[in-house]
This record gives C-alpha cells, sequence and structure tokens, in this order.
C-alpha cells in the first residue's frame, strides 16, 4: 500500500559538514517524489522534486537521489548551516492518484 | 505565504462547540486540502478539495466537515470539537493534479480543545 517513511527520526551534524537524509516508500507506482522543508511554527516548504524517470536532481546545495530498485529516496544538503535547522518530509505521488503522501519527518539539528 | 492564508492562527475552544479554520487562497489554485500534523503521526490528510463544490475524504476525516463555495476558500469545520482534535492545522494548495510542482502550504492553524 502507500506508505512513506524515514529511517531516522532525528539527525544531527556538524556546520560545514554534508547532511543526507533518508526516506523509504513501499509504491513502486509512485512516480513523483518531494522533499519539504519546515521550520519550527511554519509551514512547510517546497525543496527540490524529481520524477521516477530520474535517478538524480540538482538545486542550489541539495541533491534528492532516486533508487527505484530499493525503493529509496534521500536529500543531501552540502556544507550544511544553522539555517538548515528543520524538519525534513518526503512525500510521494502514487500514479494517478489525486494526492500526495507524506514521511513523518526528519528533525535536522546543526551543531557549532 | 504568499497567496495562502489560514485564519485564525491561534485558537483555544471548548469541547463540544463548533469550529470552523478558514483558508484563503489568491492564486486561483484548483487544487486545496487539509492536513493536520500531530507528533509520531506527521501530516495526515483530512480533506480534499478538487473544485468548487466538489471535496472528497482523507485519511483522517471523521469528525471534520468542508466546504468550497467558490474557489478562494476552503472550509474545515469541526462540527462538535474534541480534546482528540487538538493538532496544528495546515491548509495546502495546488495547481496542478497529484500535487505535481508540489503544494504551497499556510502558516498553520494551531487549535486546542481543552
Amino acid at each position: 500500500g502507500e506508505s512513506v517513511g524515514l529511517h531516522l527520526p532525528t539527525l544531527s551534524v556538524q556546520e560545514g559538514d554534508n547532511s543526507i537524509i533518508n526516506c523509504a516508500y513501499s509504491n513502486s507506482a509512485s512516480d513523483y517524489f518531494i522533499w519539504y522543508k519546515q521550520e519550527s511554527g511554519k509551514g512547510p516548504q517546497f525543496i527540490i522534486d524529481i520524477r521516477s524517470n530520474m535517478d538524480k536532481r540538482q538545486g542550489q546545495r541539495v541533491t534528492v537521489l532516486l533508487n527505484k530498485t530499493v525503493k529509496h529516496l534521500s536529500l543531501q544538503i552540502a556544507a550544511t548551516q544553522p539555517g538548515d535547522s528543520a524538519v525534513y518530509f518526503c512525500a510521494e505521488n502514487v500514479q494517478g492518484a489525486q494526492k500526495l503522501v507524506f514521511g513523518q519527518g526528519t528533525r535536522l539539528t546543526i551543531n557549532p | 505565504d504568499a497567496g495562502i492564508t489560514q485564519s485564525p492562527r491561534h485558537k483555544v475552544t471548548e469541547t463540544g462547540t463548533p469550529v470552523t479554520l478558514r483558508c484563503h487562497q489568491t492564486e486561483n489554485h484548483r487544487y486545496m486540502y487539509w492536513y493536520r500534523q500531530d507528533p509520531g503521526h506527521g501530516l495526515r490528510l483530512i480533506h480534499y478539495s478538487y473544485g468548487v463544490k466538489d471535496t472528497d475524504k482523507g485519511e483522517v476525516s471523521d469528525g471534520y466537515s468542508v466546504s468550497r463555495s467558490k474557489t478562494e476558500d476552503f472550509l474545515l469545520t469541526l462540527e462538535s470539537a474534541t480534546s482528540s482534535q487538538t493538532s496544528v492545522y495546515f491548509c495546502a494548495i495546488s495547481d496542478r493534479f497529484g500535487g505535481n510542482g508540489g503544494y504551497t502550504f499556510g502558516s498553520g492553524t494551531r487549535l486546542t480543545v481543552v
């Protein structure tokens, strides 16, 4: 069935290091994936998306990797900054479905 | 958040009272969604709309109703609030089927039922 989950609920990294946030999905019919960032007291914000016909997509300091073989999605943040502290969600859309399904989120904290 | 506003931002209400939350958008997007966010559960879909007067249930719709009489407004009503409905409620909008291109979220309404 449709489900999106995360391997780790919390992740702590040193400022300046790279962060990798992981997400597993179970529906092989999912064809579109998004990463969201949610800062405290705010709504989720779109970071980057990827379609199932791609393996990798890059944005500004962020890269999303999609491994369809093992149904795994990851978000890489380069040179992590204090402003990256937030909860990160992955979301998926199953082909033909009208809505996104969200994972529970990973809290990223930055150590100075 | 640009183009989407939720009201009120905070509300405390008593058990058994009706409560209506409002989502207003200026983007003319077709699709609108109501989610609730609780620790350990992430974002769960309550109801969504795919056009004026066209709505459907999400995964946690019991105890909630919605209405969309015009494109820009999507109302969420708790007919008789219960403590289990204490949560943060987010509205989201999208102009594409299936959320392609992503949703834009509002800033949320923190509802406390006492």
